[in-house]
């Protein structure tokens, strides 16, 4: 059973550009939820998507938006970086149901200059 | 938005000392609560999912009871290792939700 993976691990943009972060979910999982993680805070609710629809978003603006592939692959794509952007990004995988466990990946770190 | 409060921020125990901390959160709407271990460089690790009252769920040395009716959690570690130095979240899953609503988490670090 492979665990959830995210790529890149870190990278380094500039305010104004895009970037787009990438989660492959644990195998037979069909619901992906994305979490950010700002310095000194706990993990804050991006979105979910579950079977390649969005099912729940939290306080984030437009400018975040997401995918989920057929494979229950999933992308969370930031348009317009601002330096507040700069934080750890985590996904987490489920089988979907509400208090089932979510496995997190190790992040994606993202620094906006 | 959700308040949760964990509490101390951080603690210093000496190898073979037991801790506990506290996750604090709103009693009304409750659904379940999940408990993580998050060590450096690593991915968050789950330990429970609590969702009655007055559970008590045990793994090794940790173990956790919830208290729905009050709004908090307890996570124990009984004779603290090294390898248990690690940020504790809680992240209660309230009713109507599908995400959940993490703590500022308890970094713990177990002093050899």
């Amino acid at each position: 059973e492979t665990g959830v993976t995210q790529s890149p691990t870190h990278l380094i943009k500039t305010r104004g550009q895009q970037v787009t972060l990438r989660c492959s979910s644990q195998s037979g999982h069909n619901t992906v939820s994305w979490y950010q993680q700002a310095l000194g805070q706990g993990p804050q609710f991006i979105f979910q998507y579950y079977r390649e629809e969005e099912n729940g978003r939290g306080n984030f603006p437009p400018r975040f938006s997401g995918l989920q592939f057929p494979n229950y692959s999933s992308e969370l794509n930031v348009n317009a970086l601002e330096l507040d952007d700069s934080a750890l990004y985590l996904c987490a995988s489920s089988l979907g149901e509400d208090q089932e466990t979510q496995y997190f990946g190790p992040g994606t770190r993202l620094l906006v200059l | 938005i959700l308040n949760v409060e964990q509490s101390p921020q951080s603690l210093h125990v000496q190898e073979g000392d037991s801790t506990n901390f506290t996750c604090s959160f709103p009693s009304s709407n409750f659904y379940a609560l999940h408990w993580y271990r998050w060590e450096t460089a690593k991915s968050p690790e789950a330990l429970f999912v609590m969702t009655l009252n007055g559970d008590e769920k045990k793994k090794g040395r940790i173990s956790a009871t919830l208290n729905t009716k009050e709004g908090y959690s307890y996570l124990y570690i009984k004779g603290s290792q090294p390898e248990d130095s690690a940020t504790y979240l809680c992240a209660p899953f309230p009713t109507g939700a599908n995400n959940l609503f993490f703590g500022t988490g308890t970094r713990l670090t177990v002093i050899p």
